[in-house]
C-alpha cells in the first residue's frame, strides 16, 4: 500500500511486558516522528529520526526506544509497558526538515491499551 | 499574551548556510536573543539585538530583524559540525514587562555530511 501505514491498529497488553509499534512509509521521506495523543495533551512527540540512523527524543521520550535502520521504518518499541503509556499513538513522516512548511503525513495511529 | 513561534527542525549540510527564522508577537519587545544548546549542556547566549536596530552580524552568525513583521532570523554562516544544537529564540520587553524574557521551543539543527 502506498502511503505511511501503522501497525497494529489495537493492542492490549500488561504492565511489564515489551511492545513495538511499526510504521512503514513508501515515500522514501527523510524524517520521520512518533507522537502519542492523550486527552489534555494533544500530540506529543516522543522521539522523531531525520535520516537512517539517526535519532533523537522529542518531548516525551522516557520509556520509549527506537531505530531507522532502513529509511521507510521506524519502529517505536516500549521496552517495559506501563499503564501512563496507555494512549493512542501516531506515526508522521515528512520529506523537507523545516516543520513551518512541510506537510507532515500521519498514519492512521494505533491505540494502546496497558492493563 | 507574549509567544514566540519557531520551527522545530531545520537540516542543512555543512558549509552551507542555515536560516532559523523565528516570529513573535509582542509589539513592545526590546531586546531579540539567540541562544544555543548543545546536547547535554545549558543556554549559552549567542547574540542579541535591540528592536531599532535590523541588523546584526558577529563573526559566522547574523541577526535580522524585521520589526513591522516580528520576524527575527538566525544566519549561520559556513555551518560546521559543531554547530549541531538546539537554538532558542527569545525576547524581553521593556521594564513594565516584568523583565520576563519569554523563549520560544527551539529549533533543532542537524548538519547532514
Amino acid at each position: 500500500d502506498a502511503g505511511i501505514t501503522q501497525s497494529p491498529r489495537y493492542k492490549i497488553t500488561e504492565t511489564g511486558r515489551q511492545v513495538t509499534l511499526m510504521c512503514h512509509q513508501t515515500w522514501s521521506h527523510s524524517y520521520m516522528f512518533w507522537y502519542r495523543q492523550d486527552l489534555g495533551h494533544g500530540l506529543r512527540l516522543i522521539y522523531y529520526s531525520a535520516a537512517a540512523d539517526i535519532t533523537d527524543k522529542g518531548e516525551v521520550p522516557d520509556g520509549y526506544v527506537v531505530s531507522r535502520s532502513k529509511t521507510e521504518n521506524f519502529p517505536l518499541t516500549l521496552e517495559s509497558a506501563t499503564r501512563s503509556q496507555t494512549s493512542v499513538y501516531f506515526c508522521a513522516s515528512t520529506e523537507g526538515a523545516d516543520t513551518s512548511t512541510d506537510t507532515q503525513y500521519f498514519g492512521p495511529g494505533t491505540r494502546l491499551t496497558v492493563l | 499574551g507574549e509567544d514566540v513561534e519557531q520551527s522545530l527542525f531545520l537540516s542543512v549540510r555543512e558549509g552551507d548556510s542555515s536560516v532559523i527564522n523565528c516570529t513573535y508577537t509582542d509589539s513592545s519587545s526590546t531586546y531579540l536573543y539567540w541562544y544555543k544548546q548543545e546536547p547535554g549542556a545549558g543556554l549559552q547566549l549567542l547574540t542579541y539585538i535591540f528592536s531599532n536596530m535590523d541588523m546584526k552580524q558577529d563573526q559566522r552568525l547574523t541577526v535580522l530583524l524585521n520589526k513591522k513583521d516580528k520576524h527575527l532570523s538566525l544566519r549561520i554562516a559556513d555551518t560546521q559540525t559543531g554547530d549541531s544544537a538546539i537554538y532558542f529564540c527569545a525576547e524581553s520587553g521593556p521594564p513594565n514587562r516584568d523583565d520576563k524574557i519569554i523563549f520560544g521551543k527551539g529549533t533543532r539543527l542537524h548538519i547532514l555530511p
